[in-house]
């Protein structure tokens, strides 16, 4: 049973560019939540996705967008990249209904220049 | 921004010690989680703790929680260089599946 996938692993842009990245959930796992994770910080909750909808977002601004597939699958999107966008993205999907324990997945390290 | 902060910031200690860390946080919660982080990379669940619970056991794992004080501890015993990581608490408020972090605790095991 595959947990948390997230591709890709690492990624480096330069300011101004758009980035797209994917996350597949734990198997049985409807509901996916984003996470960015700057350099010796605790994760900071972006949004969450359920059936196909953001249920609920944190204090990011619009660049940051995303998309639930009917797959349950997740797709993170930030426009117009800021040096401060620069960090560990992290996925975690957990299963609606069910306790709040959440799966992570190994994250994606963007870096901006 | 952050929910809460955990003490110490950092810890060093040798194999076979125990290590204690705390975490504080600031409004009502539903439940309270420990995650372990190596090396920057994805987080692990560690234990979940119900508002309504004092206290947990998970293997060598000890979770405490005082609501009245908005605190919880996370004791590791006997630990191994294995252990070493970041720990990190994360509350969820009653209605919200998001989950706050704190600053995290850097562990340091030796051999």
């Amino acid at each position: 049973d595959a947990g948390v996938t997230q591709s890709p692993t690492h990624l480096i842009k330069t300011r101004g560019q758009q980035v797209t990245l994917r996350c597949s959930p734990k198997s049985g796992h409807d509901t996916v939540s984003w996470y960015q994770q700057a350099l010796g910080q605790g994760p900071q909750f972006i949004f969450q996705y359920y059936e196909e909808e953001e249920r609920q977002r944190g204090n990011f601004p619009d660049r940051f967008s995303g998309h639930q597939f009917p797959n349950y699958s997740s797709e993170l999107n930030v426009n117009a990249l800021l040096l401060g966008d620069s960090a560990l993205y992290l996925c975690a999907s957990r299963e609606i209904g069910s306790s709040n324990e959440q799966f992570f997945g190994p994250g994606t390290r963007l870096t901006v220049l | 921004s952050q929910q809460g902060e955990e003490d110490p910031q950092a810890l060093s200690i040798q194999e076979g010690e125990n290590a204690t860390m705390n975490c504080s946080y600031k409004t009502s919660i539903n439940n309270l989680q420990w995650y372990r982080q190596n090396s920057g990379r994805g987080l692990v669940h560690l234990i979940l703790i119900r508002s309504n619970e004092r206290e947990k056991h998970s293997g060598r794992l000890r979770v405490t929680l005082d609501t009245s004080k908005k605190s919880s501890s996370l004791l590791i015993t006997a630990s191994r260089a294995a252990d070493t990581a970041s720990y990190f608490c994360a509350t969820d408020g009653t209605g919200f599946q998001k989950l706050v972090f704190g600053t995290g605790t850097r562990l340091l095991v030796s051999p």
